[in-house]
């Protein structure tokens, strides 16, 4: 399978800046990586598409001006969360498809928390 | 809308006993689905997919078209097995849609 990791595994940051988190994969070059976000008890919830060397693709009601995504490389995807506030206060998670393409490997996951 | 539904939050069995945790989906067509599973502090990880007939650790899962639902089963739980699990539908480009998960305790 596949092996992604995430960095930071954890970030607290101040409302109204700009927090970055890395989703890579480590030995398997992904065209395609995908971002969830998990609130407190609930499920995982796609968010977006993250497809390299284009433009990610966001699900319904997720804005993309707040949430930047950039895959520029086989190996990286970035989530920028903009001017971040409480209520952005999550577990993000990204994912990978791997050498089986009808399965996704995940990464460990980031918690932010927004003060 | 087209969605996968776990409607137990919390299901406790105790070791060797039958374990079942219940997912319907809605949907028209031949739903690509899968069954999920995150032990406690770690990642999410695949435990089986309906295209493949497999069994992995014990579980199975049948689609039953019929019924709209995708069924994980256990004929002998074991305490290893407690953990949080999701059915999962795969739509168009990959894309996975959770059920709300499961929370199996496996008791001694």
């Amino acid at each position: 399978g596949a092996v992604v990791s995430q960095h930071p595994s954890w970030v607290i940051c101040k409302s109204g800046t700009s927090v970055k988190i890395e989703c890579r994969s480590l030995d398997f070059q992904a065209t395609t990586m995908f971002w969830y976000r998990q609130f407190p008890k609930q499920s995982l919830m796609l968010m977006a598409t993250s497809n390299e060397g284009s433009k990610a693709t966001y699900e319904q009601g997720v804005e993309k001006d707040k949430f930047l995504i950039n895959h520029a490389s086989l190996t990286l995807s970035t989530l920028t969360v903009t001017s971040a506030h409480p209520e952005d206060s999550s577990f993000y998670i990204c994912s990978t498809g791997g050498p089986s393409t009808d399965t996704q490997y995940f990464g460990p996951g980031t918690r932010l928390t927004v003060l | 809308a087209q969605r996968v539904t776990q409607p137990e939050k919390l299901l406790s069995v105790f070791k060797g006993a039958p374990v079942e945790l219940k997912c319907n989906y809605s949907y028209s067509g031949s739903p690509e689905l899968f069954w999920y599973v995150q032990y406690s502090r770690q990642r999410l990880q695949l435990l089986l997919r309906h295209i493949s007939r497999e069994s992995i650790k014990g579980f199975t899962a049948d689609l039953n078209k019929g019924e709209t639902s995708f069924h994980l089963k256990k004929p002998f739980a074991q305490e290893e097995d407690s953990a949080m699990y999701y059915c999962a539908w795969e739509t168009s480009g990959s894309r996975l849609t959770f059920g709300e998960g499961t929370q199996l305790t496996v008791n001694p």
